[in-house]
């Protein structure tokens, strides 16, 4: 079964408008989310991450928000620009284990 | 700068050939993975190592073998290909930190069709 969920599975807004991508997990014991970010014919890399005794982590214009209780997480990107295009998948690591699961991405357009 | 170097990049193989996807990094990290990329499914992990001469089962091994003869070197094995094993597959590395982090290094993807 899917261990993280992401929605939606695509995504278009307009240039200088918010991006939110967002994220659920089945397993409480994930105790760290980072999200990737990919562009066309390249591999994965790490954008952004965050613990669960966090709720909120920013990084530039680039924020996750993170409900325990809910075991839901989101992405927010904040005066989005044509070069955030790309794909960005969530995923969840449990403590002392050290593999990934990652969910299926969602594609982000960003109109100029 | 974590570098990680898969090859091939693109690979044609015909239903029952043998396929081997290889993976080299060259900073030193612990633990490597083999992840495959469908549209609609993400990344889901195939095997992984925590050092040389060790190879774990992830989510979805049926049908692949792994190999890690060195702290380099990492390969993905396909003894008898099948169509359903066209994709895209990632190889990753991280370190006891990298991976406390959650931050991996991926390759650049090798892209495999089975005919």
């Amino acid at each position: 079964q899917q261990q993280v969920r992401q929605s939606p599975q695509s995504l278009t807004v307009w240039e200088g408008e918010t991006a939110i991508l967002n994220c659920s997990y089945e397993d409480s014991t994930f105790n760290y989310f980072p999200w990737y970010q990919q562009f066309p014919g390249e591999g994965p890399a790490l954008l952004i991450s965050i613990r669960s005794v966090s709720d909120k982590k920013e990084d530039g214009r680039f924020t996750i928000f993170f409900n325990k209780r809910e075991k839901k997480l989101s992405l927010h990107i904040t005066d989005s620009q044509p070069g955030d295009s790309a794909t960005y998948f969530c995923a969840a690591r449990m403590s002392n284990y050290n593999v990934l699961y990652f969910g299926s991405g969602t594609k982000l357009t960003v109109e100029p | 700068e974590a570098a990680v170097t898969q090859s091939p990049r693109n690979k044609v193989a015909v239903t029952g050939g043998k396929v081997t996807l290889s993976c080299n990094q060259t900073n030193n990290h612990n633990n490597m993975y083999w992840y495959r990329q469908d549209t609609g499914h993400g990344l889901r992990l195939i095997h992984y190592s925590y050092g040389a001469g060790s190879t774990e089962k992830g989510d979805i091994p049926d049908g692949y073998k792994a190999s890690r003869p060195s702290q380099e070197n990492f390969s993905l094995i396909l003894e008898l290909a099948t169509p359903s094993q066209t994709s895209v597959y990632f190889c990753a590395s991280g370190d006891t930190q990298g991976a406390n982090t959650g931050q991996l290094y991926f390759g650049e993807g090798s892209k495999l069709t089975v005919l």
